[in-house]
């Protein structure tokens, strides 16, 4: 256990859903990423948070993904109108500005039907 | 764009060998490079963080390496054993952000 949370640990949803994610990053860690890993492929950035502030979104954040991190603490991460190809391990991960070693959480794995 | 690359794909290897782990960059501009441990269906675990000014990192049975001029890592594991069967990811972060970028792994099997 890294002490990186996640909920829910799987979701199953149907086409056109929308479904929304938590993670909770270790206590003192102010810096959260969120990264999706298909079957056989290491993980890909999708965005990062410093404290409560986005500052960096990948391409690969299309317009139907949207995140947030109130208050700097946990994040959440949404997916609207849910498309087969959005089926993947979604990870976040957490570190602090000056130890950098990025922390995993257990992922949520999203299958979309 | 970084471009991460692991090489063997697979490998497997009897219980009690030692093994090296190979991770090759593009860009020889890394923050650092994490080694992490993959189960399967599992999140990441890290391993060892090696900074850009380090040349190696050790930790038990393990051992990083870090060339930042040739871009590339190796991660050796002595005494291999049957539970260091997993997928071994190696990512680099560049500055900034410091988000990284994976490699496709090395599945490794320790046969007992």
């Amino acid at each position: 256990d890294t002490g990186v949370s996640q909920d829910p640990r799987h979701k199953i949803t149907k086409r056109g859903q929308n479904v929304t994610f938590r993670c909770d990053p270790i206590s003192e860690h102010n810096r959260l990423y969120w990264y999706r890993q298909t079957l056989g492929q290491g993980p890909e950035f999708l965005t990062y948070f410093q404290n409560e502030a986005q500052l960096e979104k990948s391409r690969l954040l299309s317009d139907r993904f949207s995140a947030e991190r109130p208050k700097g603490s946990f994040s959440t991460l949404e997916i609207q109108r849910t498309e087969q190809g959005d089926s993947a391990m979604y990870l976040c991960a957490s570190t602090t500005t000056s130890a950098n070693e990025q922390f995993f959480g257990p992922g949520t794995r999203l299958t979309v039907l | 764009k970084q471009e991460v690359t692991q090489i063997p794909a697979a490998l497997s290897v009897p219980e009690g060998e030692n093994l090296v782990l190979n991770c090759s960059f593009t860009d020889s501009a890394i923050y650092n490079l994490q080694w992490f441990r993959q189960d399967p269906g599992k999140g990441l675990t890290s391993l060892l963080l090696i900074q850009s000014s380090q040349r190696e990192q050790t930790s038990g049975r393990l051992n990083a390496s870090l060339d930042k001029s040739s871009g590339r890592s190796t991660l050796y594991i002595a005494a291999s054993q049957p539970g260091d069967s997993a997928t071994y990811l190696c990512a680099v972060a560049l500055g900034g952000a410091n988000n990284l970028f994976f490699g496709t792994g090395t599945r490794l099997t320790v046969i007992p």
